[in-house]
């Protein structure tokens, strides 16, 4: 059961154009959305987030925008540069027991093109 | 700058053989989580603690998999007997409950290969 599900394996954009990175969820007790990026052989680190209450959280080139009705977010960046090339995966949170809990999504390779 | 570590980096081992996956939260955070990544599922959630205690570890294939926190600085992961599906890259995070919103840090995997 896929409660975070990103659609699109793989992205590729110009440079300096803007990519529009999308994630879908299904359970309505997730609190916070995050999106983390993925460098070859290293770990996923954290970009940015947004609080359910919110619809939009901008931070330098990145914007996240909340749709809570429809269940969908997307983390747009602009303009893309060449080192935005990475895998973007989704998260959401759940609170359980005292312990935040993330359940991510299967990612999205972005490919910027010079 | 504080991480998350991990140990080994890669693992080839051979199918029905036992594999250790060690990880080393950052000093202070008191919740580690153990993911894995594959091409189907991303990051999979296989099992996570809160001071020590496992809260969680219904991921897990339970016959074969097992998880621990022997103390404050060490997580393990071990898979025994090990299987060709299990080849994939595992990821432990580590975060603390005290911050409303602590971003989990990850460490930079172990790459495991089955044969």
């Amino acid at each position: 059961d896929q409660q975070v599900k990103q659609n699109s394996p793989s992205l590729s954009v110009q440079e300096g154009r803007i990519s529009i990175l999308n994630c879908d969820y299904t359970n309505s007790m997730f609190d916070y959305f995050l999106w983390y990026k993925k460098y070859p052989a290293e770990g996923p680190t954290f970009l940015i987030s947004i609080s359910s209450i919110k619809d939009k959280n901008e931070d330098g080139r990145f914007t996240v925008f909340l749709n809570k009705s429809a269940k969908h977010l997307s983390l747009h960046i602009v303009p893309s540069q060449p080192g935005d090339s990475a895998v973007y995966f989704c998260a959401a949170r759940l609170i359980i027991q005292g312990a935040q809990k993330l359940v991510f999504g299967q990612g999205t390779r972005l490919t910027i093109n010079p | 700058d504080a991480r998350v570590t991990q140990t080994p980096r890669h693992k080839v081992t051979e199918m029905g053989q036992e594999v250790t996956m060690r990880c080393q939260p950052i000093l202070g955070h008191n919740t580690v989580f153990w993911y894995r990544q594959t091409m189907m599922q991303g990051l999979e959630l296989l099992a996570y603690f809160r001071n020590r205690a496992p809260l969680d570890d219904s991921g897990m294939p339970k016959d074969r998999f097992s998880a621990e926190m022997p103390d404050a600085t060490l997580a393990t992961l071990k898979i025994q007997p090990s299987e060709p599906r299990d080849s994939a890259v595992y990821f432990c995070a580590s975060g603390s409950h005290r911050v409303f919103l602590s971003p989990l840090h990850f460490g930079n995997g172990t790459r495991l290969t089955v044969t």
